[in-house]
């Protein structure tokens, strides 16, 4: 099983739409959790940390729930701006010197 | 504010060769870590590097090593390249006191073996 699963894409939505990116993460102990954005050729960039309460950032919404070791991204709105993947990151154990484990990342394609 | 920097931006090797890819970090920060990242993967943590010592190591064999040096730059190096060691070789930068979380990744460095 890999330690960080997303759901396979692409995604292909229209400009305006809502889409939803899950992800589930193996092991219980990691502690910090984040979506990272990469544009095709490009390096992942931080597009948002992810706490356990949720949080917000614009039309971006995360969501954490530690129990289930699930993690969601909400997009509202779509711009064609938004399309990329996304990728679901977790941190390693205690210990790990915050190494990152990265899901293969989720394609978004956003079309007018 | 200069990011994360990386040399070469591409390299093309044959299969036994060695290659050696640069990074510089962040301005201000003082740990590295490298990354690979296959085609259609997400990137896959090799080793980090801080104060000049490597502290964690992924999943790769001994063919890949790295160093680190006083001013904080950093270097990968592969030895007898395979075909699947074709990939993205991404270095990323992160300053321990600040919890280490938050990774600059630079734009990578595009490694084909023929």
């Amino acid at each position: 099983r890999k330690e960080v699963e997303q759901d396979p894409g692409p995604f292909n939505v229209p400009e305006g739409a809502t889409v939803a990116f899950n992800c589930t993460y193996s092991n219980s102990a990691s502690q910090s959790f984040f979506w990272y954005r990469q544009d095709c050729r490009k390096e992942p960039k931080l597009l948002m940390s992810v706490y356990s309460s949720g949080n917000e950032d614009g039309r971006f919404t995360a969501q954490l729930n530690r129990a289930s070791q699930y993690i969601s991204l909400l997009i509202r709105d779509s711009k064609l701006s938004d399309s990329a993947t996304y990728l679901c990151v977790v941190n390693s154990p205690p210990g790990g010197y915050n190494k990152l484990i990265f899901g293969a990342g989720t394609r978004l394609a956003v079309h007018p | 504010d200069a990011g994360v920097t990386q040399s070469p931006t591409h390299l093309i090797k044959t299969r036994g060769q060695q290659v050696t890819l640069r990074c510089s970090p962040k301005s201000g920060h003082d740990t590295v870590s490298w990354y690979q990242q296959a085609l259609g993967q997400g990137p896959q943590f090799i080793f980090q590097y801080y104060e000049e010592e490597e502290r964690q190591r992924g999943n790769f064999p001994d063919r890949f090593s790295g160093h680190q040096f006083p001013n904080y730059s950093s270097e990968l190096n592969v030895n007898a390249l395979l075909l699947g060691d074709s990939a993205l070789y991404l270095c990323a930068s992160s300053l321990v006191l600040a919890g280490g979380n938050e990774q600059f990744f630079g734009p990578g460095t595009r490694l084909t073996v023929l």
